[in-house]
């Protein structure tokens, strides 16, 4: 079936470090990826997202790669700072032209040392 | 604009009985989806609901069932509750009508079955 697998499920870094994080998908037709920052008690927030088209997209120090041969894409956080401590996850969908249900890896808890 | 709302935020149950949750979308928003978060895991796409009918459903029993109203707004019941049914419930919501399905999610409701 439909499959997600993210790792680390945990990893600290010191501020100022870079952060990797990565997940494998199972469902070759799934197009749509993308990454979601859930800080203790709140709501799931997406920080950025990939389409299948595109192999690599960056948004200031975020940055997401996506390898539709190996089914893999990944979560680069550069200068990391306290602020970015939280849990991340990462989903995959297939999308038409209508929303499609979101598959997610399991987390990561990042934690960055000041 | 408000996002997307849920209610209650908290709510403790018994073994046995059945609750409702609700879930209002983000304006604009035509379809809703609900997702359980277990303690430590990542949300699990329960089912998604789009002109009033149910389109997509995770692997959830029966004892799940929703419904969405006219105005998007959707409710999630759960029927004869178990003490695994204990976890952070997840309403997203995104536009049908556009490839780029964004999700946004409530802040969820926390169930609790004792």
């Amino acid at each position: 079936g439909e499959n997600v697998e993210q790792h680390p499920s945990t990893l600290s870094v010191q501020e100022g470090d870079s952060a990797v994080i990565k997940c494998t998908y199972s469902d070759s037709a799934s197009n749509y990826f993308p990454w979601y920052k859930q800080e203790l008690g709140k709501r799931p927030q997406l920080i950025i997202d990939i389409r299948s088209n595109v192999g690599e997209k960056k948004d200031q120090r975020i940055a997401v790669t996506l390898n539709k041969t190996a089914k893999h894409f990944s979560l680069h956080i550069t200068e990391t700072q306290p602020e970015d401590s939280a849990v991340y996850f990462c989903a995959a969908a297939e999308v038409y032209n209508q929303g499609g249900k979101l598959i997610f890896g399991q987390g990561t808890e990042l934690s960055v040392k000041p | 604009d408000a996002g997307v709302t849920q209610s209650p935020t908290h709510l403790i149950k018994t073994r046995g009985q059945q609750v409702t949750l609700r879930c209002s979308p983000k304006s604009g928003h035509d379809t809703v989806s609900w997702y359980q978060q277990a303690l430590g895991q990542g949300p699990q796409f329960i089912f998604q609901y789009y002109e009033e009918e149910e389109r997509q459903r995770g692997n959830f029993p029966d004892r799940f069932s929703g419904h969405q109203f006219p105005n998007y707004s959707s409710e999630l019941n759960v029927n004869a509750l178990l003490l695994g049914d204990s976890a952070l419930y997840l309403c997203a919501s995104s536009l049908a009508s556009r490839e780029d399905t964004e999700a946004f999610f409530g802040q969820g409701t926390r169930l609790t079955v004792v």
